[in-house]
């Protein structure tokens, strides 16, 4: 079956911890990306890859960073510069300017 | 102001009702319009593509107007599964070969029965 896989399901970080999301999808896409969704928000962008050893910030990329280094993994870090991490996390893939379609979600918990 | 903006609900509707959304977008160079669904505590799905003609899918219609820079989607026969919230998404191209989404903070349907 073709799809997006993140895991886990949910994220524990301790006070400055650095923790790792892992995004894997076997569509194909070249495009990843990387939200956040707080309760009340809407999605906001924080990473998005167009082809493999390339990415670019969204609208809100301090205390994340990510890597591209397989075209089927996108995994996103959650750096102790990141003063509010407690979201739900959302990774995206599209063949180019088609349709996003979604993993299933992190949701991260700051202990 | 929001680039996307949708009356957030929650919309209350019985079982067997017709039910609209609207939703309006502030870039005028936007270019492709959609309507997702997400359910509690749940990934968002595409539920359909909005084209400037309208188009419908089963009981979900949903249109375009592009001088007033709004959507719409309408529910008719409203079952108690289509309970979710419904987000108005926009999409934007920048450097010619990434497309970015624009998210309305989404609009709550609760149909009773």
């Amino acid at each position: 079956d073709g799809g997006i896989t993140q895991s886990p399901k949910y994220l524990f970080r301790k006070e400055g911890q650095n923790v790792t999301l892992s995004c894997e999808q076997n569509l194909n896409h070249d495009a990843m990306y990387w939200y956040r969704q707080d309760p009340g928000q809407g999605l906001r962008l924080i990473y998005y890859s167009q082809i493999v050893n390339d990415f670019q910030k969204g609208d809100i990329a301090e205390g994340y960073s990510v890597s591209r280094e397989k075209k089927e993994s996108f995994p996103l870090t959650v750096t102790s510069a990141q003063k509010n991490p407690t979201a739900f996390y959302l990774c995206a893939s599209s063949a180019g300017l088609e349709t996003q379609y979604f993993g299933p979600g992190t949701r991260l918990l700051v202990l | 102001r929001k680039e996307v903006e949708q009356d957030p609900g929650p919309f209350n509707v019985p079982e067997g009702a017709t039910v609209a959304f609207n939703c309006t977008y502030s870039n005028s160079a936007s270019q492709s319009f959609f309507w997702y669904r997400q359910d509690c505590r749940k990934e968002p799905k595409l539920l359909m593509s909005v084209y400037s003609s309208g188009n419908e899918d089963g009981r979900f219609t949903a249109q375009l107007n592009r001088a007033s820079q709004y959507i719409s989607l309408l529910i008719r026969d409203s079952k108690l599964s289509d309970s979710a919230t419904y987000l108005c998404v926009v999409n934007r191209v920048y450097g010619g070969a990434t497309n970015k989404l624009i998210f309305g903070t989404g609009t709550l349907l609760a149909v009773q029965p």
